[in-house]
C-alpha cells in the first residue's frame, strides 16, 4: 500500500531538548516536504526536498532543519524546540499519479505528529 | 505569489441542509492545480478533489459538488443535504505548475460542524 508514515505520531517535549520525526515514503517520489499547521494559519510549508541531498527553506523554516539522505527519508529536525514550534506536523510526498493518469502529480501526506513544547 | 483565501472560518448547519464552502484564489500561473482537502477530527488530511486550470467543468461526486470559476478565481464546494460526518475543517489549496508544482498553498480552513 503506497503511504507516508511518521513518527512519533505524539510528543510532548520540553524546551530545548533536541527531537527528530521521522518520515518516510513507500513510493519512490523524489519530492517530499514539511508542513506545519496551527489554528487559523492553515498548513505552511517548512522545508522541501526535490531530491536525495536537494532540500529547500519553504515558508516558515526558521528553528528547523531538515535532511535527505536517502530518498524514503525525510527526517524534521527540531535543534532546540520552543513553545511556539508546538504544533500539528505533516509529512507529504509527492510524484507521478499510480492512479492510471498520466502526467499527473499526486501528493500524498502522512497521518501527521502532534508535538507539544512546554 | 500565490495565495488561497477561505473567507469563512466557521460555519454551522443543521443536518440535511446544504452548504457551499468558498476559496479564492491568486496566482499568476496560467496551469495551476486547486484542490480540496477534509480534516476531520482525528487529524489526517483526507484529498476529495484536484482540478487543473484548464478544466472548467463542474464535477459532482455523491453530495459533493465543486464549482471552479476561473473568471473569479473561485473554487467553491457544495454539500448537498450535509450529515454529522461531514464536521470537518476543510482546505482549499493551490499548486503552480513546473518548479511551482512543489508547493502547496493552503487557504487557513472553514471549520464546518453539522448539527443533528
Amino acid at each position: 500500500e503506497a503511504q507516508v508514515t511518521q513518527n512519533p505520531r505524539y510528543l510532548i517535549t520540553v524546551t530545548g531538548k533536541k527531537l527528530t520525526v521521522t518520515c518516510s515514503q513507500n513510493m519512490n517520489h523524489e519530492y517530499m516536504s514539511w508542513y506545519r499547521q496551527d489554528p487559523g494559519l492553515g498548513l505552511r510549508q517548512i522545508y522541501y526536498s526535490m531530491n536525495v541531498e536537494v532540500t529547500d527553506k519553504g515558508d516558515v523554516p526558521e528553528g528547523y532543519k531538515v535532511s535527505r539522505k536517502e530518498k524514503r527519508n525525510f527526517p524534521l529536525i527540531l535543534e532546540s524546540p520552543s513553545p511556539n514550534q508546538t504544533s500539528l506536523y505533516f509529512c507529504a510526498s509527492k510524484g507521478l499519479s499510480t492512479q492510471g493518469q498520466r502526467g499527473i502529480y499526486e501528493q500524498y501526506f502522512g497521518p501527521g505528529t502532534r508535538l507539544t513544547v512546554t | 505569489a500565490q495565495k488561497v483565501t477561505q473567507a469563512q472560518t466557521e460555519i454551522s448547519v443543521v443536518e440535511k441542509e446544504d452548504v457551499t464552502l468558498d476559496c479564492v484564489y491568486e496566482t499568476r500561473d496560467t496551469t495551476y492545480y486547486l484542490f480540496w482537502y477534509k480534516q476531520p477530527p482525528s487529524g489526517e488530511l483526507v484529498f476529495l478533489i484536484r482540478r487543473n486550470s484548464f478544466d472548467e467543468q463542474n464535477e459532482i461526486s455523491g453530495r459533493y459538488s465543486w464549482n471552479f470559476q476561473k473568471s473569479t478565481s473561485s473554487f467553491n464546494f457544495t454539500i448537498t443535504a450535509s450529515q454529522v460526518v461531514d464536521s470537518a475543517v476543510y482546505f482549499c489549496a493551490l499548486s503552480g505548475s513546473g518548479a511551482g508544482s512543489y508547493q502547496l498553498t493552503f487557504g487557513k480552513g472553514t471549520k464546518l460542524s453539522v448539527i443533528p
